[in-house]
């Protein structure tokens, strides 16, 4: 199975602030890989997929990038509303492989 | 629009089988697949299995044989039982759809195993 190491675990981080989330992939998996939002008590959203494609209606201060096989999530100017828990997914194979989660809170 | 939804029962007892439905509407089961995943409280998610558009299936090996994904295209369905259950499956369980990334998710259906 592919690992997917996602990091920091948690994070505070004041509004406005440029938030970084990453994800190191065992393997090579070229641009399967998407991220997630999850509020608290609500299901996963969508956020980017294709590693930098940003879904439908997901603001513009939400970007990702790939170097090799480490992605990152990029939050321009973080705001409220993007408090919550963060995951990185691989589509590259079966079983398809989650990061272990990042909890982002405010400062 | 797209919308899926979970029902099935919020306690198991061990040992017992576990039986989930999800029912979808805004797409056919025969254009898009269906995935169950599954998330303990406070953790990250676990992809269990898949029903493709063809009908095929995918499992997470995790599972072993315990796990069986299946479908009722007639009524947009889409059904998860796992046998011998353990305190350990206690958790959320997630239907979404997507080929590759999961575009579209149910709200989840917490499931307690507990005698």
């Amino acid at each position: 199975d592919i690992q997917m190491t996602q990091s920091p675990a948690s994070l505070s981080a004041s509004l406005e602030e440029i938030v970084t989330i990453t994800c190191q992939a065992s393997q090579d998996i070229g641009n399967w890989l998407a991220w997630y939002q999850q509020k608290p008590g609500k299901s996963p959203q969508l956020l980017i997929y294709g590693a930098t494609s940003l879904a439908d209606g997901v603001p513009s201060r939400f970007s990702g990038n790939r170097s090799g096989t480490q992605y990152s999530l990029k939050i321009s100017r973080l705001q409220v509303e993007d408090i919550g828990s963060y995951y990185c997914q691989q589509a590259h194979s079966n079983p398809r492989t989650f990061g272990g989660g990042t909890k982002l809170e405010l400062k | 629009q797209v919308q899926l939804k979970e029902s099935g029962p919020g306690l198991v007892q061990p040992s017992q089988t576990l039986s989930l439905t999800c029912t979808v509407s805004g797409f056919s089961l025969t254009s898009y697949s269906v995935h169950w995943v599954r998330q303990h409280s406070g953790k990250s998610l676990e992809w269990m299995g898949r029903m493709w558009s063809d009908g095929d299936t995918s499992y997470n090996s995790g599972f072993t044989s315990r796990l069986s994904i299946s479908r009722d295209t007639s009524k947009s369905q889409v059904f998860l039982k796992m046998n011998s259950l353990r305190t350990e499956d206690t958790g959320t369980y997630y239907c979404a759809s997507g080929d590759n990334w999961f575009a579209y998710w149910g709200q989840g259906t917490l499931v307690t195993v507990s005698s």
